[in-house]
């Protein structure tokens, strides 16, 4: 089985910090993506990445960055975390083309205080 | 623009009254069309892959068929843990994918 696993599930941040986000793919996909997802707004796209240390901007990138420094490990960066930032982050991960089945992790709650 | 529209936004039925989900798509090129569950607080877990119109799939009480604009998500005799909320996607967009708002399921016991 695939396993998308994102290292913290509940976050609570000030309003301020630099946060991170981790995300470890077990299946050597190549493809990578962080949505955020919001009640009433659904999943959003945030960035995603094609392959080690490409990155493309997704729907909502404003307020973030990513790395991908290692084929399975896909990072999220919350350079000074706002109180709007505040949801759940979902991980997820595909081999190749957009046909192919996409795989999510557990998400993680963020909380900015 | 690529577009996923699901109806109902949610759906109360009692255990054991069988319904359809809907998803309609309106996507140049469709590159798959895929179905989810999400329960609360946890990321979709993948349900089915659908490639071609007139394709069918099936996993226990669930059955998810396509045409060239619809998808349906069949579920037949349903118990309260099938409650989650069912998220359609399509292969489009950006990223490849396009999402629908979901359908939150409740099944009454």
């Amino acid at each position: 089985d695939v396993k998308v696993t994102q290292s913290s599930r509940y976050l609570v941040k000030r309003t301020g910090e630099k946060v991170f986000l981790e995300c470890v793919q077990d299946m050597d996909h190549e493809n990578m993506f962080w949505y955020r997802q919001d009640p009433g707004l659904g999943l959003r796209l945030i960035y995603f990445s094609y392959d080690v240390k490409m990155k493309e901007k997704g729907d909502i990138p404003e307020g973030y960055s990513v790395s991908r420094e290692k084929k399975e490990r896909f990072s999220l960066i919350l350079e000074s975390a706002s109180t709007n930032q505040t949801s759940m982050y979902l991980c997820a991960s595909r081999q190749g083309a957009s046909g192919n089945t996409i795989y999510f992790g557990e998400g993680s709650w963020l909380t900015v205080v | 623009e690529d577009q996923v529209t699901q109806s109902p936004e949610a759906l109360r039925l009692q255990e054991g009254e069988s319904s359809s989900l809907n998803c309609s798509y309106t996507v140049s090129g469709l590159r798959g069309l895929f179905w989810y569950r999400q329960d609360p607080g946890k990321g979709p877990e993948f349900l089915f892959t659908l490639y071609s119109a007139g394709e069918e799939k099936e996993k226990e009480r669930l059955k998810a068929t396509l045409t060239k604009k619809e998808s349906f998500l069949h579920i037949t005799a349903p118990k309260p843990e099938d409650s989650a909320t069912y998220l359609c996607v399509s292969g489009g967009g950006a990223d490849g994918l396009t999402f629908g708002k979901g359908t939150h399921l409740i099944i009454q016991p």
